[in-house]
């Protein structure tokens, strides 16, 4: 089973849509979580980091549920520049040098 | 302030052959590190670096070499290349807790 598990996708919206992306992860002892977004053949650049209590940044909410161990992000009002794969990010043990990255979920947004 | 710069942007081996991709940051950051990327895969940590002259494993780091001379550069060896290295590698630093900066990339074949 791997460490940080998200569905591959792709997921396929109309702009203004609004869509939801879960991911998993297995190690409990998990402390840092992370969104970061990666356009096609580019470098990941972080979206948002993830809190106990739930954060939004604009059009973007993530939450976190320990107690399921898993992660969501929501997107509300999608446009098509938000076309991309979506990486969920946690940390093995509590060190920023033990980041697990998934394996990302495709998000196309279509006109 | 041009951030991390890895270079080449690709490049084309031979089996067997060497190569060093070449990574600095201008940020002052301590922490540096290389990942790698198959495709449909989440990235994998093949070497990191705390600071100048300390060096550590990831989870992939056979077939790699680094080392960490200066704060701003974090070059990465393949001595013998095998075709099962042909990824995208990407550099990037931090500092403490701060997200991380990647580099572009470089796109790396083994034939």
């Amino acid at each position: 089973r791997k460490e940080v598990e998200q569905d591959p996708g792709p997921f396929n919206v109309p702009e203004g849509a609004t869509v939801a992306f879960n991911c998993t992860y297995s190690n409990s002892a998990s402390q840092s979580f992370f969104w970061y977004r990666q356009d096609c053949r580019k470098e990941p650049k972080l979206l948002m980091s993830v809190y106990s209590s739930g954060n939004e940044d604009g059009r973007f909410t993530a939450q976190l549920n320990r107690a399921s161990q898993y992660i969501s992000l929501l997107i509300r009002d999608s446009k098509l520049s938000d076309s991309a794969t979506y990486l969920c990010v946690v940390t093995r043990s509590g060190g920023y040098n033990k980041l697990i990255f998934g394996a990302g979920t495709r998000l196309a947004v279509h006109p | 302030n041009a951030g991390v710069t890895q270079t080449p942007k690709f490049r084309i081996l031979k089996i067997g052959q060497s190569m060093t991709l070449q990574c600095t940051q201008d940020m002052n950051h301590n922490y540096m590190y290389w990942y790698r990327q198959d495709p449909g895969m989440g990235l994998k940590l093949i070497y990191y670096s705390v600071g100048a002259g300390i060096t550590d494993k990831g989870e992939v780091p056979n077939g790699y070499n680094v080392s960490r001379s200066t704060t701003e550069d974090f070059p990465l060896r393949l001595e013998l290349a095998a075709p099962s290295q042909t990824s995208v590698y990407f550099c990037a630093s931090s500092e403490g807790t701060s997200p991380l900066h990647f580099g572009n990339g470089t796109r790396l074949t083994v034939t």
